[in-house]
């Protein structure tokens, strides 16, 4: 089955770190940029970063440039996002998506959402 | 910095045609995609590259994108079809870019 599954979201402290984990199956994971969008609770999407097959190139939304890292590991089909000194508006419903062209960018597989919830 | 909008509520009657927009500078000269997010649930892309639709996704849903407005048309719309709707573009100066969303309502 072709699919995307979040882990690693929770309750974090204001200036604390969390790692998140998105597990691919059923797709060429190595062959495909990959991404993370959030929605913070009651409100629209907001793109976070992306990271291309090779690992070469990286992007980031301003927001959190300098806080966030992406990597992935190709070999285990597995994306991740590095998120540091967290900031309440950070908190969010995280998705992992799969960027099915990037010559023109849109996502066309969605992982279920991890929330992050940071919070004192 | 460059934006999408979109309308925040769209209402149409069962059967009828909804056509929700998405309006930025030169829209046009960028491909657009929509998603939509049911509640509870996560965005599924319904058209890509302007007018382009991913298997499964019903014909009646369509899209066309010229000037500085990308549309998604939903022909003979269902109960069905109730959900939020996102705009997305993309160019090398505006990285990924949303909309605000539509609330399209089935009364």
């Amino acid at each position: 089955e072709v699919q995307l599954l979040e882990s690693g979201g929770g309750l974090v402290q204001p200036g604390g770190s969390l790692r998140l984990s998105c597990a691919a199956s059923g797709f060429a994971f190595s062959s495909y940029a990959m991404s993370w969008v959030r929605q913070a609770p009651g409100k629209g999407l907001e793109w976070v970063s992306v990271i291309y097959s090779g690992s070469i190139s990286t992007y980031y939304a301003d927001s959190v440039k300098g806080r966030f890292t992406i990597s992935r590991d190709n070999s285990k089909n597995t994306l991740f996002l590095q998120m540091n000194t967290l900031r309440a508006e950070d908190t969010a419903v995280y998705y992992c998506a799969k960027v099915g062209d990037s010559s023109s960018w849109y996502f066309d597989l969605w992982g279920r959402g991890t929330l992050v919830t940071v919070s004192s | 910095s460059y934006e999408l909008t979109q309308p925040p509520s769209v209402s149409v009657s069962p059967g009828q045609t909804a056509s929700i927009t998405c309006s930025g500078d030169k829209l046009g000269d960028k491909y657009a995609c929509w998603y939509q997010q049911k509640s509870g649930q996560s965005p599924v892309l319904v058209i890509f590259q302007d007018s382009k639709r991913p298997s499964g996704i019903p014909e009646r849903f369509s899209g066309s994108n010229s000037g500085n407005t990308a549309t998604l048309t939903i022909s003979g719309t269902q109960a069905m079809d109730e959900a939020d709707y996102y705009c997305q573009a993309w160019d090398t100066s505006t990285d990924v870019l949303f909309g605000g969303g539509t609330k399209l309502t089935v009364l």
